[in-house]
């Protein structure tokens, strides 16, 4: 069963770049699509984009100007990079694999707040 | 700018039948939405529930449902059980190539 692990730093500055790791276990990241989601505390869920393991992206046209998605198949890894981040970028991201339309199956989310 | 709706809160009682639904600013949502739902108590992950409109994803109960009714998409739960009292997120894939959630259903067991 495929399980998925994010990772980076809890505790990004304002304005500066947050970066987070997906490392992917008892599967491969190829063939699949994969997604980043995000989580306000005590809000809802917002779809930040998706990668295929051969890098082709899309991105929510509201984060796409700051967020890069990418993909490292020799460690079946994927990332997220997004710049200038404020107080609003305070979430709980997610990695999820993207199946049929749907996300079928999520990391457990990591926890980055956004500090001045 | 698309958005996705969402009844703010609703509430079932224990045994009784609650549907949920999912509707857009700009029109009407149909099966090329490919409606998805999406199960979430305070501090768990997400579970999926039901997708391509209609299909429960794995290990989903029967008691679960999904349909388009009118101009929405809409999860039924039957037979509420105490455990199905959580937050509830549907998601449609939209013009552009790209998923738009809703505001989430707080559904409550009483």
């Amino acid at each position: 069963q495929v399980r998925l692990h994010e990772s980076g730093p809890g505790l990004v500055e304002t304005s500066e770049t947050l970066s987070l790791t997906c490392s992917v276990s008892g599967g491969s990241v190829t063939p699949y699509w994969w997604s980043w989601i995000r989580q306000p505390p005590g809000k809802g869920l917002e779809w930040i984009a998706y990668i295929y393991y051969n890098g082709d992206t899309n991105y929510n046209p509201s984060l796409k100007s700051r967020a890069t998605l990418s993909v490292d198949t020799s460690k079946n890894q994927l990332s997220l990079k997004m710049t200038s981040v404020a107080a609003a970028d305070t979430a709980v991201y997610y990695c999820v694999r993207y199946g049929f339309y749907h996300f079928d199956t999520w990391g457990q989310g990591i926890l980055v707040t956004v500090s001045s | 700018q698309t958005v996705v709706t969402q009844e703010p809160s609703l509430s079932v009682s224990p045994g009784g039948t609650v549907t949920l639904t999912c509707g857009l600013n700009s029109g009407s949502v149909s099966t090329t939405h490919y409606a998805s739902w999406y199960q979430q108590t305070p501090g768990q992950t997400p579970r999926p529930l039901m997708y391509n409109t209609n299909t429960r994803s794995s290990g989903v109960p029967d008691r679960f449902s999904g349909t388009i009714l009118g101009n929405r998409a809409a999860l039924t739960i039957t037979g509420a059980q105490a455990d199905d009292e959580s937050d509830y997120y549907c998601v449609l894939h939209v013009s552009g190539d790209i998923y738009v959630f809703g505001p989430g259903t707080k559904v409550t067991v009483l």
